[in-house]
Formats: structure tokens, C-alpha cells, sequence
């Protein structure tokens, strides 16, 4: 079974400018998660969608970042516009059912 | 605020050593799971527990979880090269709606 999908895998850009990361998840996986993994930290979550709602978005710095699922499985991240502490890695991870989440390689990003 | 508390934060041992990881909180967990993550890639889930006092095996590794719920540890027998890696543990708590809290992982380096 194909994992979780993500591109890029790395992103350069200047403070102030836009970026958009993209996510498959795996195969009838209704949940999809996106996290921040700040260098040194854990993964914190971002934003969760089921199917193509949003169940948790709390985390979500929502005067930069947006975050979509419009047919319930793809989605994508977009930060507008990027500030120096958006370095990160972003992750992508889906789950079936309950707490078990696949995580897909991430994608790093530098804001320089 | 639900926090997740991994120690210690760096490990490293020579192969054929043991070493054990804990991860804390004062809350309960209605399950807790271990991830390896290696540098550039996602997390990977080893285990999930879900009982207190349950004790899961995967070859070298050791999980138990707390009779409490509220820790758990991970215990690696005969450490090897390949143990090297950044290991997190991830709590979800009741009414999360499958969110998980990630600790800040600890990471351990096997030497040859």
C-alpha cells in the first residue's frame, strides 16, 4: 500500500513571500493532519480535516496560513506570507480509524 | 494544557548496550504511541498501547504503559546502529477527537 505523499520535500523562499505544500494522503484514509516540526521539537499540529471538513483548526495561525481538502482527500497547506520562524519541516499524516496516524517524509521549509 | 515530558533529551550509547526513554504527563491518556523518526523522513509508529500495566514487545523493544495511564517507557535491549534516531511519544486524551500531543522526543545515537 502506497504511503503518504507530500511535495515539495525542500523549500526555500524569502520572508514575505507565499508558499503551498501538497499532501496524498494513503488510500481511504478519512483524517488528514498537518503538523510543524520546528527544529529540536516535537511535531504540533496544525490543522486536522475529516473527510473534507475541519474538525480541529486551533493551532492554525489563520492570518497566514490556510489549509484545504476540498474532495475529501488531497489537500494542500499555503503560508501568506512566510515569516522567519515558519522554518520548519511540515508534516502530513492520515489515519483510518482512531489515534494511529501514517506519516508521510515531510517538507522542509527555509525562510531566509 | 496537556504537555507530554520525554527524557532524557540526547542518549548515546555504544551498540550492545540497554537504555530506557520515558515519556510523562499529568493528565491520562486514553492511548499513547511511540514513533522513530530518522533525519528527512516522517515519524514511523512502533507500538500504540492502550491499557494500563500493558506491556508490548516489538524484537529488542519494550513498551509499557503506566498503570495510571499517565506515563509510559521504551526500553531497547542490546542497542544497535540502525536504534539510532529521534524517538517521540505521542498522547491522545479523552475528547481529543484523535488529536495527538507530541513530546519533544528523545534523541539516541547508537555507536559502533
Amino acid at each position: 500500500e502506497a504511503g503518504v505523499a507530500q511535495s515539495p520535500r525542500y523549500k526555500i523562499i524569502e520572508k514575505r513571500q507565499s508558499v503551498a505544500f501538497w499532501c496524498n494522503p494513503i488510500s481511504g484514509h478519512a483524517t488528514l493532519y498537518w503538523y510543524q516540526q520546528i527544529l529540536g521539537q516535537g511535531p504540533k499540529l496544525l490543522i486536522q480535516f475529516q473527510n473534507n471538513g475541519v474538525v480541529d483548526d486551533s493551532q492554525l495561525p489563520k492570518d497566514r496560513f490556510s489549509a484545504e481538502r476540498l474532495k475529501g482527500v488531497d489537500s494542500t497547506l499555503k503560508i501568506q506570507p512566510a515569516k522567519l520562524e515558519d522554518s520548519a519541516v511540515y508534516l502530513c499524516a492520515s489515519s483510518l480509524l482512531g489515534y494511529e496516524q501514517y506519516f508521510g517524509p515531510g517538507t522542509r521549509l527555509t525562510v531566509t | 494544557t496537556q504537555l507530554l515530558e520525554q527524557s532524557p533529551q540526547f542518549l548515546s550509547i555504544q551498540e550492545g548496550e540497554n537504555l530506557t526513554v520515558y515519556c510523562n504527563s499529568s493528565s491520562v491518556f486514553s492511548s499513547l504511541q511511540w514513533y522513530r523518526q530518522e533525519p528527512g523522513e516522517g515519524p514511523v509508529l512502533l507500538v500504540t498501547v492502550v491499557t494500563g500495566g500493558e506491556v508490548k514487545k516489538l524484537k529488542r523493544l519494550t513498551f509499557q504503559f503506566g498503570d495510571a495511564r499517565k506515563d509510559s517507557s521504551l526500553h531497547i535491549t542490546a542497542a544497535q546502529t540502525g536504534d539510532t534516531g529521534l524517538y517521540l511519544c505521542a498522547g491522545a486524551f479523552r475528547g481529543s477527537q484523535g488529536n495527538l500531543i507530541f513530546g519533544k522526543g528523545t534523541k539516541l545515537s547508537v555507536k559502533p
